[in-house]
C-alpha cells in the first residue's frame, strides 16, 4: 500500500539559510499535518491543512510557512534557519476532516542546521 | 489543559519478559482518542492502536495488549514475551474530539530488550 512520502529524507543547511520540505500524502487523503521532533523529544504539532486550507496551527515559528496544493501535497518552508531548528520533521496524512480518521506518518525529513 | 504523561523514561528487560508501558492522560473533554505509536531506531512513527473515549474495552493484538481505564485516566500498553525487535521508543498520544486533529504526545518511553 502507498504510504506518505517525504522529501528530502535528509537535509543539511547553514544558519540563516532557507529550506523547503515536501510531503506527498497517501492517495485520496486530503488532510496533512506537520510535526517537529527535536533530539530526544516528543513530536510537536506545527500546522495542519484540510482541503488546501489551513485547519489548525500549533507551535510553528513565524519564520516557517506552509501550504497545501491542489494535488494535496504540502510544503513546509523554513527561513532564517537557526541551530535549534535541527530536528526530524514528520508529515502525516488522513482522509476527511481533521480528527475524523487515523493519521499515517511519513518517514520524516531529518534537518541539520550547521 | 490537555496532557499526556509517560512516567517511565527508559525500561530495560531481557527477552521473553513481559513489560508494561504506562500512560496517563489529562483532558476535560468527554470525547477524545488515545493512541500508541512505536518509533524504532530508524526513526519512523508506526501506528499501533487507537481507542475512543467511549470504548473502554481492552484490546489484544498478538503479543500486544492495551488496558484503557477512564476511572484512572490511563491507557497502558503491555508487551508479552518481549523480543529484541520490540526495542524502540513508544509514544502515547491524545487527540481531542473537537475540530482539531493534531496529536498531543507524551515524552515517550525507551524500551530496550536485551537478548
Amino acid at each position: 500500500a502507498a504510504g506518505v512520502i517525504q522529501s528530502p529524507r535528509h537535509l543539511i543547511k547553514e544558519k540563516r539559510e532557507t529550506a523547503t520540505l515536501k510531503c506527498y500524502p497517501i492517495p485520496r487523503h486530503d488532510t496533512v499535518y506537520w510535526y517537529q521532533q527535536g533530539p530526544g523529544q516528543d513530536p510537536q504539532f506545527l500546522i495542519s491543512f484540510y482541503e488546501k486550507m489551513q485547519s489548525d496551527k500549533g507551535s510553528i515559528p513565524d519564520r516557517f510557512s506552509a501550504q497545501q496544493f491542489s494535488d494535496y501535497h504540502s510544503e513546509l518552508n523554513m527561513s532564517s534557519l537557526e541551530l535549534g531548528d535541527s530536528a526530524l520533521y514528520f508529515c502525516a496524512s488522513s482522509f476527511g476532516r481533521p480528527n475524523y480518521n487515523e493519521q499515517f506518518f511519513g518517514p520524516g525529513t531529518r534537518l541539520t542546521v550547521l | 489543559a490537555q496532557k499526556v504523561t509517560q512516567a517511565q523514561t527508559e525500561i530495560s528487560v531481557v527477552e521473553k519478559e513481559d513489560v508494561t508501558l504506562d500512560c496517563v492522560y489529562e483532558t476535560r473533554d468527554t470525547t477524545y482518542y488515545l493512541f500508541w505509536y512505536k518509533q524504532p531506531p530508524s526513526g519512523e512513527l508506526v501506528f499501533l492502536i487507537r481507542r475512543n473515549s467511549f470504548d473502554e474495552q481492552n484490546e489484544i493484538s498478538g503479543r500486544y495488549s492495551w488496558n484503557f481505564q477512564k476511572s484512572t485516566s490511563s491507557f497502558n500498553f503491555t508487551i508479552t514475551a518481549s523480543q529484541v525487535v520490540d526495542s524502540a521508543v513508544y509514544f502515547c498520544a491524545l487527540r481531542l474530539g473537537g475540530s482539531q486533529g493534531n496529536l498531543i504526545f507524551g515524552k515517550g518511553t525507551k524500551l530496550s530488550v536485551k537478548p
